[in-house]
């Protein structure tokens, strides 16, 4: 069974730091990209970060630049989601998501969806 | 950054009706465009990719259309497992951004 599952969320305070994981199995980890998708209690979605097979490449949103870095390891079959200077703002629920990234065109858009996700853990922010 | 805008923000339906949620991007997306539902307290599954690929295992009931700015998602006979919230996600740029989401509430 394809399953992603995701630990680490937890009450902490602001400016604090915490590492979330998530472990992947039923697929080959190493062949996806892997993506952090945040919700915030009662809110939408927002995505906060993507990572190349090898992580080569990665990306994230602004608001979280310079304070998360999203990490692999592939012997591990595993995701990380490495957080600091934490925010109330940060306060969300955390989802790790198997994404394909395929086809694209010349100017380098790719198309990118995410077809399985974790449960989620959550992260509160608050003193 | 490219907004999403999804209109309704919520609905009321039945059971039987066909149903139609939109989404707008703030520049044009090509077909870069996904959509995802979620039910209370789940996380969310995919539906529809690159704004008209079926996801394998949903049922065809669900359809997506559109190009550019303007796209839909439509339920044609809306069963009770899919009173939901529904949201579009572009992956044309870098954010990738989603939609406010769309509340579909049992009349």
């Amino acid at each position: 069974e394809v399953q992603l599952v995701e630990s680490g969320g937890g009450l902490v305070q602001p400016g604090g730091s915490l590492r979330l994981s998530c472990a992947a199995s039923g697929f080959t980890f190493s062949s996806y990209w892997m993506s952090w998708v945040r919700q915030a209690p009662g809110k939408g979605l927002e995505w906060v970060a993507n990572i190349k097979q090898d992580g080569s490449e990665k990306y994230s949103v602004d608001s979280v630049k310079g304070r998360f870095t999203i990490s692999r390891d592939n012997a591990k079959n595993s995701l990380y989601l490495q957080m600091n200077s934490l925010r109330a703002e940060d306060t969300a629920m955390y989802y790790c998501a198997r994404g394909r990234r395929n086809g694209g065109d010349s100017r380098g858009h790719y198309y990118y969806y995410m077809d399985v996700w974790g449960k989620g853990t959550t992260v509160t922010v608050s003193s | 950054d490219i907004q999403m805008t999804q209109s309704p923000s919520s609905l009321s339906a039945s059971v039987g009706d066909r149903l139609t949620i939109t989404c707008r991007a703030s520049q044009s997306i090509s077909t870069y465009l996904n959509w995802y539902q979620q039910k209370p307290g789940k996380a969310p599954k995919l539906l529809i990719y690159a704004a008209s690929s079926l996801q394998s295992g949903v049922s065809s009931r669900f359809s997506g259309s559109g190009s550019g700015t303007d796209f839909t998602l439509t339920i044609s006979s809306l069963q009770p497992e899919d009173f939901a919230t529904y949201y579009c996600q572009q992956s044309y740029i870098t954010p990738q951004t989603f939609g406010q989401g769309t509340k579909v509430e049992i009349k």
